[in-house]
């Protein structure tokens, strides 16, 4: 069982281009989740999914776009990526979205905007 | 607003000097506490989640315990390998999405 998946690992992308990330998790998990760490500030969350075909802003939207097509894959995209979006991404799934759920995280990729 | 604070930013130990990580939280409505490590490069890992004031919870050298504004991470005789970030995260009643702290460095020295 992998658990949770992302690729790239890491990416440089020039100001202005489009870029998928993208995350599968094997636990059918119905929520899924992706964050942005950055040096000296917490976990942020940007975009989530409590199931499929359903999804939800979270603290830091602006500039990205989700889909949940199904329960396994859950990709965010930089329509027109800007240097304040380089960060580590983190994609991370739980049961339910409930309150006592726990989160788990794929290892991440690394994006620098040029 | 719901916060999470934690202090230090980063603790150097030697190896085998206990202490204690520290997570002051307000929110409304704990829902839950959840701390987390996280190596360099990879993605946190669960590590415990706390319900309610008092309660306790143990694995290996780490001891997580909860009171109504802050948790606190002990570890006792620690060795390089907890060597790690460790990241403290709160749910309320707002909303369910996890409120994360900042972390703290934990650099143990052998």
């Amino acid at each position: 069982i992998a658990g949770i998946t992302q690729a790239p690992t890491s990416q440089i992308l020039a100001a202005g281009r489009r870029m998928t990330l993208r995350c599968t998790q094997d636990m059918r998990h119905n929520a899924m989740y992706w964050y942005r760490q950055d040096l000296g500030l917490g976990l942020r969350l940007i975009h989530y999914s409590n199931t499929a075909g359903t999804t939800g802003k979270g603290e830091v939207p602006d500039g990205y776009s989700v889909s949940r097509a199904n329960t396994d894959d859950f990709p965010l995209t930089l329509a027109s990526a800007v240097p304040s979006q380089t960060s580590v991404y983190f994609c991370a799934s739980s049961d339910s979205g409930g309150p006592t759920d726990t989160q788990y995280f794929g290892p991440g990729t690394r994006l620098t905007v040029l | 607003e719901d916060q999470v604070t934690q202090s230090p930013e980063a603790l150097r130990l030697q190896e085998g000097e206990s202490s204690s990580l520290n997570c002051s939280y307000t929110v409304s409505g704990l829902r839950g506490l959840f701390w987390y490590r996280q190596d360099p490069g990879k993605g946190p890992e669960f590590l415990f989640t706390l319900y309610s004031a008092g309660e306790e919870k143990e694995k290996e050298r780490l001891k997580a315990t909860l009171t109504k504004k802050e948790s606190f991470l002990h570890i006792t005789a620690p060795k390089p390998e907890d060597s790690a970030t460790y990241l403290c995260a709160v749910r309320g009643d707002s909303n369910y999405q996890l409120i994360w702290g900042a972390g703290t460095k934990l650099i143990i020295k052998p």
